[in-house]
């Protein structure tokens, strides 16, 4: 079946030390987003990818990197967590196509990473 | 700027029928979404409107108005395990996915 993988899903780091979480799709889709969800908040939007072009956010802080070395893989890299980064990781990917009435540019999620920071 | 609104929580009775409601302001509209997430889990994708209407799909149906810039998520015949969170996203005039911070169902037997 066609999917969107995260590894892992359950990720446990010291504070200040640097963590990369990987996302990958048999999608083929051409654009990757990665974001951030706190409990009971919206998924927020870090950054995303349509196809090897980067598109950062405005409010996304320099702790967060991201890699697309191909299609199908994408990673984020957190430089230095501070306590204020646990949370869940969405990795979500899109066809990038913008035929609105045939469906939209659904994303499709991946199960997520579940941070800790200690 | 951009903002959508939907209830913090919302409880029902298993097997009867609820009806989760979006409201939504954005710069422009390329559709809106449905998404189901349970707690610990992603988004799962339920359902896209972009033209006025309903539509449905097995126990969900999903309802559009544009002039009115107002959704709502139907569920009928609940189910426990439908208890998790609804989160309504529109898709911008940049193709953007803005996202509201979702209705918690609750379903109590």
């Amino acid at each position: 079946d066609a999917m969107v993988i995260q590894n892992p899903r359950y990720q446990v780091t010291q504070f200040g030390k640097p963590v990369t979480l990987s996302c990958s799709q048999t999608l083929n889709h051409n654009v990757m987003y990665w974001y951030q969800q706190k409990s009971s908040q919206a998924p927020k939007l870090l950054f995303h990818y349509y196809d090897k072009d980067f598109n950062n956010e405005a409010d996304t802080p320099d702790n967060f990197q991201s890699r697309r070395p191909n299609t199908s893989f994408c990673f984020l890299d957190i430089r230095s967590p501070g306590l204020g980064d646990a949370a869940m990781y969405l990795c979500a990917t899109s066809s990038g196509q913008e035929a609105s009435y045939l469906g939209g540019d659904t994303q499709y999620f991946g199960p997520g990473t579940r941070l800790t920071v200690l | 700027g951009q903002n959508i609104d939907q209830p913090t929580e919302m409880t029902a009775t298993e097997g009867a029928i609820v009806q989760i409601n979006c409201t939504y302001q954005t710069s422009g509209f390329n559709g809106l979404f449905w998404y189901q997430q349970h707690a610990g889990e992603a988004p799962t994708f339920l359902s896209y409107n972009v033209l006025d209407g309903l539509e449905e799909k097995g126990r969900f149906s999903s309802f559009l108005s544009r002039s009115k810039g107002y959704s709502y998520l139907l569920l009928k015949e609940l189910q426990m395990k439908d208890s998790a969170s609804y989160l309504c996203a529109v898709l911008d005039s940049n193709y953007q996915l803005i996202w509201g911070a979702g209705t918690k169902l609750i379903i109590k037997p």
